[in-house]
């Protein structure tokens, strides 16, 4: 168990549906991340924060946006869902921010299928 | 940019032998991070270990082992005696500096089963 928390595991829904997705970071990790498993494309990150603000920006779609509240927990949104948003959505938790080498553990993920 | 190659795709072995699974790395960085992590049928990413760019010392755990090769780029892992439980899909990443924060490439996986 790494600590992390991510709700819910599986989520099915609709074309053009949107859909919020949870996580909780490991006790005393201020820096959150998403990303996004797919068959086709492997694991994508898609964005960071840290203690509340955005950090670093991968290929995260414009529909969909996220954000980490005071308590340090994140929610990422996916509006107007389409077929290939199908997914394994991960949120990964680490100690620092900026530069490199911080080691992220990663929560049990949420499947999402788009049907 | 930054690229992780792992060129296994899939491998099977037989329980107790031995089995090494390939990683090489693009980077223009003098100072990077490699990470290997363990994907099992449950789905979750499991991290294994953390090394960086100046520390070219192998590393031992339990039947795990990790060969770093900085002149040829390669992060490879070799698991001995191989056990059915160490099936899974195993994930090189390496971690690079992006914006204000931090990401980690992560190649594109091997699938390791060990048969009884």
């Amino acid at each position: 168990d790494s600590g992390v928390t991510q709700t819910p595991k599986h989520l099915i829904t609709a074309t053009g549906q949107r859909v919020t997705l949870r996580c909780s970071p490991r006790s005393g990790d201020l820096s959150v991340y998403w990303y996004q498993q797919s068959l086709d494309q492997g694991l994508q990150f898609l964005i960071q924060y840290y203690n509340g603000e955005e950090r670093a920006k991968g290929n995260i779609l414009e529909r969909f946006s996220a954000q980490q509240f005071p308590d340090l927990h994140s929610e990422l949104n996916l509006s107007s869902l389409e077929l290939g948003d199908s997914a394994l959505y991960f949120c990964a938790s680490s100690i620092g921010t900026s530069g490199r080498g911080h080691t992220q553990y990663f929560g049990p993920g949420t499947r999402l299928t788009v049907l | 940019a930054q690229k992780v190659t792992q060129a296994q795709t899939e491998i099977s072995v037989v329980e107790k032998e031995d089995v090494t699974l390939d990683c090489v790395y693009e980077t223009r960085d003098t100072t990077y991070y490699l990470f290997w992590y363990k994907q099992p049928p449950s789905g979750e990413l499991v991290f294994l270990i953390r090394r960086n760019s100046f520390d070219e010392q192998n590393e031992i755990s339990g039947r795990y082992s990790w060969n770093f090769q900085k002149s040829t780029s390669s992060f490879n892992f070799t698991i001995t005696a191989s056990q059915v439980v160490d099936s899974a899909v195993y994930f090189c990443a390496l971690s690079e500096a992006v914006d204000y924060g931090q990401n980690f490439v992560f190649g594109p996986g091997t699938r390791l089963s060990v048969l009884p």
